[in-house]
């Protein structure tokens, strides 16, 4: 049982360069997130999706975009990469409606902006 | 608006005592779910404990317990008896029930357990 995986674990990029990172979850969760670590700064939200083909800002949405075509999928884009997007970026999932479900998360994705 | 605050950044415990970490949170929103979390060295999320708005008794789950004062809106986690193992990053989290399942977090709490 895969639970939510995510890919790539680890990426350098060079500054203006674009990228995917992608969130997959088998557990047939509607919701799903993407947030970034930062020492200092604990979890911040980026984007969420509350089922397929919806998605909506959080707390730090600038510079990037998400998709979630499929339930299965959400995608975090970085369209021009700046140093300043340099976390390490985790994906989690959640069932919707059973109010004491907790949010399973991936293994995060470290990222380096150069 | 949707807040967590935790306002300890590190935190010394001795081991087999206890520790209270502290989560403050802001909402108004009448149904929402607190959640604590525990983040080891190794960096993955670990689910430690869930207290619902409604709920009329504090949660438990082994040697941790949550201190509900929902007049307060705090939401303090309890770990009794330290163990070395639980030394690690600790965060609160909060999803407000009708606002489309928004679950944001706190800055954390770094427990050390010393021997």
């Amino acid at each position: 049982n895969a639970g939510v995986t995510q890919t790539p674990k680890f990426r350098v990029l060079k500054t203006g360069q674009s990228m995917t990172l992608l969130c997959a979850q088998d557990m047939n969760h509607e919701y799903m997130y993407w947030y970034r670590q930062d020492p200092g700064m604990g979890l911040r939200l980026i984007h969420y999706s509350v089922g397929e083909g919806t998605t909506a800002k959080g707390e730090v949405p600038d510079g990037y975009n998400v998709s979630r075509l499929k339930k299965q999928n959400f995608l975090l884009g970085l369209e021009s990469a700046a140093p300043s997007q340099t976390s390490v970026y985790f994906c989690a999932s959640s069932y919707r409606g059973a109010k004491g479900t907790e949010a399973f998360f991936g293994q995060g994705t470290r990222l380096t902006v150069v | 608006a949707q807040k967590i605050t935790q306002t300890q950044p590190g935190m010394f415990v001795q081991e087999k005592e206890a520790v209270t970490l502290d989560c403050t949170y802001d909402t108004s929103d009448p149904s929402y779910g607190l959640f604590w979390y525990k983040q080891p060295s190794s960096g993955e999320m670990i689910f430690l404990i869930y207290q619902g708005s409604y709920d009329q008794q504090n949660a438990t789950e082994g040697r941790y317990s949550l201190n509900f004062q929902k007049a307060r809106k705090s939401a303090n986690l309890v770990i009794s008896a330290s163990q070395l193992g639980d030394s690690a990053m600790y965060f609160c989290a909060m999803r407000e029930d009708n606002q489309g399942g928004k679950l944001i977090f706190g800055q954390g709490t770094e427990l050390s357990v010393k021997p």
